[in-house]
């Protein structure tokens, strides 16, 4: 039962422009989401994070939104650029479930020169 | 800056033979995890370690797999006997107690033949 979900498999943006990655999610019980980036052949590095007490998180060229009615949540990145291209996972904590995290199967972003 | 590391970073074997994955955490790190992530698929939990003790490996086959984590620093993960379905990349991740962001080995690849 995938509790994190990420529709788009694949992502393809041109340089500069904006890229959007979506989450979607089944359990209200979650409280803390967390985008993590992969390159091939390395592990997952974190990104940006967000906790389910806000609707917005900034980190430079990062922002992440947080729509919890809908149980959604969105990655942005501007301006997009090559080196961005990578999987990106969107992950959650579920409250009093300890500190393991469930994942989403990722989205393959391509950011084109 | 400090990073978790992981060995061997690729292993092919036989089925049915025994195969071992060794993690070392970043240090200060007393919550280790062990996940499994199929091609095409998110990282899955196997096994969650605080200090020595086991915390949560409700997801670990346990017929056939094991962790350790003896001196509450690096862990070893080991399946005997290794299955063709066991194919998949092993990540290890770290972070302090109470902490969310979780930080990732490069992982080992395991192809079972």
């Amino acid at each position: 039962d995938q509790q994190v979900k990420q529709n788009s498999p694949s992502l393809s943006v041109q340089e500069g422009r904006i890229s959007i990655l979506n989450c979607d999610y089944t359990n209200s019980m979650f409280d803390y989401f967390l985008w993590y980036k992969k390159y091939p052949a390395e592990g997952p590095t974190f990104l940006i994070s967000i906790s389910s007490i806000k609707d917005k998180n900034e980190d430079g060229r990062f922002t992440v939104f947080l729509n919890k009615s809908a149980k959604h949540l969105s990655l942005h990145i501007v301006p997009s650029q090559p080196g961005d291209s990578a999987v990106y996972f969107c992950a959650a904590k579920a409250l009093n479930s300890g500190y393991a995290l469930n994942f989403g199967k990722g989205t393959s972003l391509l950011v084109t020169p | 800056e400090a990073e978790v590391a992981q060995s061997p970073r690729y292993k092919i074997t036989e089925k049915s033979q025994a195969v071992a994955f060794w993690c070392d955490p970043i240090s200060g790190h007393a919550t280790l995890y062990w996940y499994r992530q199929i091609l095409g698929q998110g990282p899955e939990l196997l096994v969650q370690f605080q200090d020595e003790s086991v915390v949560d490996d409700s997801q670990l086959p346990k017929d056939r797999f094991s962790a350790e984590r003896l001196k509450g620093v690096d862990s070893t993960l080991k399946i005997q006997p290794a299955e063709l379905g066991d194919s998949a990349m092993y990540l290890c991740a770290s972070t302090w107690t109470g902490a969310y962001e979780q930080y990732f080995g490069p992982g080992t690849r395991l192809t079972v033949t």
